[in-house]
């Protein structure tokens, strides 16, 4: 299987400020199409994920433009350029290259 | 707009069977694969597998054994079976759609808690 390392676990960060989640996978995620199989979901208390990059570094439909995804082959960044505190929630980084498809651990992020 | 919304037993004793059954309503049902992902309690989420509207699955080798899903194509519903629960199967569990050529997640049910204890 593929495993997928995210850091930090935990990202205290005060509302306004920049944040940062990586995401390293065992194995490279890039296929020979050219695109990175890895998406980044946001679970909210009490809510199911909701897709949030796609393919690396796509936004999904209706995901404000400070949020960023970057990276190719097994390193991979997910980047709030302004954190609001709606933005709370856990972090997932996944891949979809191969089955069986695996999350990372999740970052928590909260509001300082 | 997509809803999926799921239904099933939540509280089992060990070695039963689970069963759970995600409704599709709205956009289209072909094109696309269905999967179900679980999370335990306070844990983080794992894949348990896929199907597609002719049939075909994936599973993760590590339920393999122990799961099913089957897709009921004139209902819009795909289903979950996993045999001999025990308490590690605690879970919620979440249909969600995925985008076959992306393989983007892009639609989540709003998840099914269920408990295994004796």
């Amino acid at each position: 299987d593929i495993v997928m390392t995210q850091s930090p676990l935990s990202l205290p960060v005060t509302p306004g400020e920049p944040a940062s989640i990586s995401c390293r996978s065992s194995q490279s995620l890039l296929h020979s199409n050219g695109y990175n199989y890895l998406h980044w979901f946001l679970q909210k208390p009490g809510q199911s994920p909701q897709l949030l990059i796609y393919l690396g570094s796509n936004r999904a439909s209706g995901v404000p433009d400070r949020f960023n995804g970057s990276g190719s082959g097994t390193d991979y960044t997910l980047k709030i350029s302004r954190v609001e505190a709606e933005d709370v929630g856990v972090y997932y980084c996944m891949q979809v290259l191969q089955i069986p498809y695996t999350f990372g651990q999740g970052t928590k992020l909260e509001i300082k | 707009q997509v809803q999926l919304q799921q239904w099933g037993a939540g509280l089992l004793k060990p070695s039963e069977t689970l069963s759970l059954t995600c409704g599709v309503y709205g956009g289209s049902f072909s094109g696309h694969y269905w999967t179900w992902i679980r999370q335990a309690p306070g844990k983080g989420l794992e894949w348990i597998g896929e199907i597609n509207h002719s049939g075909s699955t994936n599973y993760n080798p590590s339920l393999k054994t122990r799961v099913t899903i089957s897709v009921d194509t004139s209902k819009n519903q795909f289903s979950l079976k996993m045999s001999s629960v025990t308490a590690a199967d605690t879970a919620v569990y979440f249909c969600v759609r995925r985008v076959i050529v992306t393989k983007r997640l892009d639609y989540w049910g709003q998840g099914a808690l269920v408990t295994v204890s004796s």
